[in-house]
């Protein structure tokens, strides 16, 4: 089975600097789908960022990119020109590449606490 | 769309009460997920469904727990009876397809008194 693992319960930042979530996976699987979703206190789900396993460019939205290192299963996520409304829980999650098991879920880590300091 | 529609956003009940969760996937989706939120696990999968069809129920804590899709556009969770271990935030999240993000619902808060 797989697990996610996210080291940091809580990380604040200084607002307009830079911040780096992090998060581990433990897969057996070589394709596979990772992804960072915010939850604010409003407690919906909003997805930041995706990255397909299969790719070796990291993906960028905006201020937000991830550093994604395969062969040491780590995702970290980097929030750059920290706002305000960045405040959230952060989740890293998994998805299994495999087609024909369907395993179309969601593994999640614990999250981490963002707070952003004015 | 109006997204994944999930209802009520509260609910409070006694315990030994039966509780029934409502979830309407984003149209087109053909994979329905159940999740539970607490702080002590986390988020976990409950169900999912593709097509209407129960794929895999692992997660289901117990017997007091069900759910169901009768079609394409309604899920439920229910569970009878309730107890107080069972308070958290219930999502239901669709997707299209393993190639797109899962989208979630806001979420129901359960509390068991």
């Amino acid at each position: 089975a797989q697990t996610v693992t996210q080291s940091q319960p809580e990380m604040s930042v200084q607002e307009a600097e830079t911040v780096t979530l992090s998060c581990t996976y433990d897969t057996s699987e070589s394709d596979y789908y990772l992804f960072w979703y915010k939850q604010p206190p409003s407690r919906q789900m909003i997805l930041v960022i995706r990255q397909e396993a299969y790719k070796q460019q990291n993906a960028t939205e905006n201020r937000f990119s991830v550093n994604f290192q395969k062969a040491a299963k780590s995702f970290s996520l980097k929030i750059s020109d920290s706002q305000l409304g960045d405040a959230a829980m952060y989740f890293c999650a998994y998805r299994s590449g495999d087609t024909l098991a369907g395993s179309y879920q969601l593994t999640f880590g614990k999250g981490t606490k963002l707070s952003v300091i004015p | 769309d109006a997204g994944v529609i999930q209802s009520p956003r509260h609910e409070v009940t006694e315990m030994g009460q039966e509780v029934t969760l409502r979830c309407k996937p984003i149209s087109g989706h053909d994979y329905l997920f159940w999740y539970r939120q607490t702080m002590m696990r986390g988020l976990e999968l409950l169900i999912y469904f593709n097509n209407n069809v129960p794929i895999d129920d692992s997660g289901m804590p117990e017997d007091r727990f069900s759910a169901k899709m009768p079609n394409a556009s309604f899920s439920t969770l229910k569970i009878q009876p309730s107890e107080p271990r069972d308070s958290a935030v219930y999502f239901c999240a669709s997707t299209v397809n393993q190639n797109t993000e899962s989208f979630f619902g806001q979420g129901t808060r359960l509390t068991v008194v």
